[in-house]
């Protein structure tokens, strides 16, 4: 199934560039995430949109800044990375109504290198 | 504290074997969703199973089974005569209402089928 896409799937920044990931769901879903996965760590939810507004965001530097501009498109807008920030980056998205949250979908991921 | 425990880092196992991943979850909440994910070196978190709380059957889907068991808070995936497509990492979620339905993931376990 490919609900949910991810541009690019690998990218090679240096610590002064500024680049961008996209995220595109297709499964009328009304809420999307956006997740790092680093090597040996758990998966750690960095932003949550909801009806397209920001409902969490996780103590993640302002070097991160999402953008969701509507319920289908969800943008990690990357500048002045560091090494560190090198991980695989997850979209998802699930259809939250009243006080419940559905099943999280996921993208194929963004293999992110900062040089 | 770690909401969700996968004590099994790597198994492997040869081709037909069974394998067990063991999960196990810690919440105070009445009401709480348990997930299993898979992801292959392709990246991508593909979605197995979804539990609700008060629906302790296991269940069986093909070659996968899932024992629920509330009792020793326990949510374990077992794959029925194992595939080198198996090959994967396993991820144990929990959703909670008291964190607004976010996923608490573990640290996954690496299944290696060998032929």
């Amino acid at each position: 199934e490919t609900g949910v896409t991810q541009t690019p799937r690998h990218l090679v920044m240096g610590m002064t560039n500024k680049k961008s990931l996209k995220c595109e769901q297709h499964l009328g879903h009304n809420a999307m995430y956006w997740y790092k996965q680093s090597a040996k760590k758990p998966l750690e939810l960095m932003f949550v949109y909801s009806l397209e507004e920001r409902v969490e965001n996780n103590s993640v530097p302002s070097r991160f800044s999402p953008e969701c501009p509507n319920s289908s498109h969800l943008f990690l807008h990357l500048h002045t990375l560091q090494p560190e920030d090198s991980a695989l980056y997850l979209c998802a998205s699930s259809q939250r109504q009243g006080g419940d949250t559905d099943t999280q979908y996921f993208g194929p991921g963004t293999r992110l290198t900062v040089l | 504290a770690q909401k969700v425990t996968q004590a099994q880092t790597e198994i492997s196992v040869v081709e037909k074997e069974d394998v067990t991943l063991d999960c196990v979850y810690e919440t105070r909440d009445t009401t709480y969703y348990l997930f299993w994910y898979k992801q292959p070196p392709s990246g991508e978190l593909v979605f197995l199973i979804r539990r609700n709380s008060f629906d302790e059957q296991n269940e069986i889907s093909g070659r996968y089974s899932w024992n629920f068991q509330k009792s020793t808070s326990s949510f374990n995936f077992t794959i029925t005569a194992s595939q080198v497509v198996d090959s994967a990492v396993y991820f144990c979620a929990l959703s909670e209402v008291a964190n607004d339905y976010k996923l608490s993931f573990g640290a996954g376990t690496t299944v290696t089928v060998r032929a």
